[in-house]
């Protein structure tokens, strides 16, 4: 079965810095992007950034570029999601989402498993 | 690139159809047969629904249909049932964003 598990809730104080993680399994982690979705409280979902863990490669919505930082590592099959200075505006839950298509050669334009989400509270 | 725009709220009586709009411009939902759809329950992650406009996932109910025309696209739930009340999200590709979500919808079952 593929299956995207996420590292646990966090509750951080502004200013500080967070890596949180991502953990695929059942398929070989290299040939599928993995993209980041934030949804804020009572909010809808925005799609942050993916990265292609096969090359590192990263892409990222104009809303969160420079903001935070996407990695990924191939040896353990594990993307992240890191800021350097949170803020209470980060609170909210992220989820990581395989992003793939349905055919052999194309563009990956949908998000199929979703990890189970990462809770993340900026509160001072 | 803003969100692609949902109603925010359909409802509708067990068993019948109701169809929820997404809709975007002529460089988003208009030049890519990409279109997805997401439903999510409270406090659970977004599910797939359908996926390049019309593509049903292996497992989802074939009461749920895509379709899209110029810059909007659709979702109709055909039968209607309880377990159908959550939140859909409509997402498509937008070039060099490149992926823009819907403003989500709450599907009530009366």
């Amino acid at each position: 079965e593929v299956q995207l598990v996420q590292s646990g809730a966090e509750v951080k104080k502004p200013g500080e810095s967070l890596k949180i993680s991502c953990k695929g399994s059942g398929y070989y982690f290299t040939t599928r992007w993995i993209s980041w979705v934030r949804q804020m409280p009572g909010k809808g979902l925005e799609w942050m950034g993916r990265i292609d863990p096969s090359d590192s490669y990263t892409a990222y919505s104009p809303s969160f570029r420079g903001h935070v930082t996407i990695s990924a590592d191939k040896s353990l099959s594990t993307a992240y999601l890191q800021w350097t200075s949170l803020a209470a505006a980060d609170t909210a839950i992220y989820y990581c989402a395989i992003t793939r298509c349905s055919g052999g050669s194309c563009s990956p334009n949908f998000f199929d498993p979703w990890g189970q989400g990462t809770l993340v509270t900026v509160s001072s | 690139q803003s969100a692609l725009t949902q109603p925010a709220s359909v409802s509708g009586s067990i068993g019948q159809s109701i169809t929820i709009s997404c809709t975007g411009t002529s460089s988003d939902v208009g030049s890519y047969d990409v279109v997805s759809w997401y439903q999510q329950h409270p406090g659970r992650a977004p599910k797939l629904m359908i996926y390049e406009v019309f593509k049903r996932p292996s497992g989802v109910s074939s009461r749920f249909s895509g379709s899209k025309s110029d810059n909007t696209a659709s979702l109709t739930i055909s039968g209607l049932q309880a377990e159908d009340e959550a939140d859909y999200y409509c997402c498509s590709f937008a070039g060099s964003s490149p992926f823009v979500f819907g403003t989500g919808t709450t599907v009530t079952v009366l």
